[in-house]
């Protein structure tokens, strides 16, 4: 069966040190990766997806940007935080373009 | 405005009643989904319908299409505690990723 992790799951950095976050998928070859942020109480903003290696599509201009150096892994990264870059980061796959499978999350707290 | 926007915001019922919650969205589309999340943990699949749909259920779950209002509706039946969640719409548009409406937080009061 297929599972997506995440980590950390909690992250707290102060404003302008560097971020990676890292999301890997088991159990399924060449998915569609995406990179979601989600602000207090609100919905989800697609980040970045990537349907296979090296290709990666970015849906929000911001100081965040993500790689997927292997086929099951996608990282997301910033060289200096922000403190609007706090929220709850989701990080999902998918095989065709329906239904998609979510990570537990990572909640990162600027400071 | 986003593409998917969920109505009411927030809603309280009892147990046992009814829950029904509404998304309305901008373009065309190839299909609907409904997810859940629980407070703190990442998103569920609930139930897809594509664009030729009108109706689809799945346990207590009834999810309405249609498409010339735009519009989609979530019915949970017969609510449980255990259905407290956010419920969220997402749209495809055919544009490789979803876009998720704001969601409806459902607080089922035992």
């Amino acid at each position: 069966s297929q599972t997506i992790h995440q980590w950390p799951a909690t992250l707290v950095q102060p404003v302008g040190s560097p971020l990676s976050l890292e999301c890997t998928v088991e159990g399924t070859s060449n998915p569609n990766l995406y990179w979601y942020r989600q602000a207090a109480g609100r919905g989800l903003q697609l980040l970045f997806y990537s349907v296979g290696i090296g290709q990666i599509s970015s849906e929000v201009p911001q100081n965040l940007s993500a790689s997927r150096p292997q086929d099951r892994q996608f990282i997301l990264s910033s060289k200096k935080l922000l403190l609007s870059d706090s929220g709850f980061y989701l990080c999902a796959w998918s095989v065709q373009f329906d239904e998609q499978f979510f990570g537990p999350g990572t909640r990162l707290t600027v400071l | 405005s986003q593409q998917g926007e969920e109505d009411p915001q927030a809603l309280s019922i009892q147990e046992g009643e009814n829950a029904t919650m509404n998304c309305s969205y901008k373009t065309s589309i190839n299909n609907l989904q409904w997810y859940r999340q629980n407070s703190g943990r990442g998103l569920v699949h609930l139930i897809l319908i594509r664009s030729n749909e009108r109706e689809k259920h799945s346990g207590r779950l009834r999810v309405t299409l249609d498409t010339s209002k735009k519009s989609s509706s979530l019915l949970i039946t017969a609510s449980r505690a255990a259905d407290t969640a956010s419920y969220f719409c997402a749209t495809d548009t055919g544009r490789r990723a979803l876009t998720f409406g704001s969601g409806t937080r459902l607080q089922v009061q035992p």
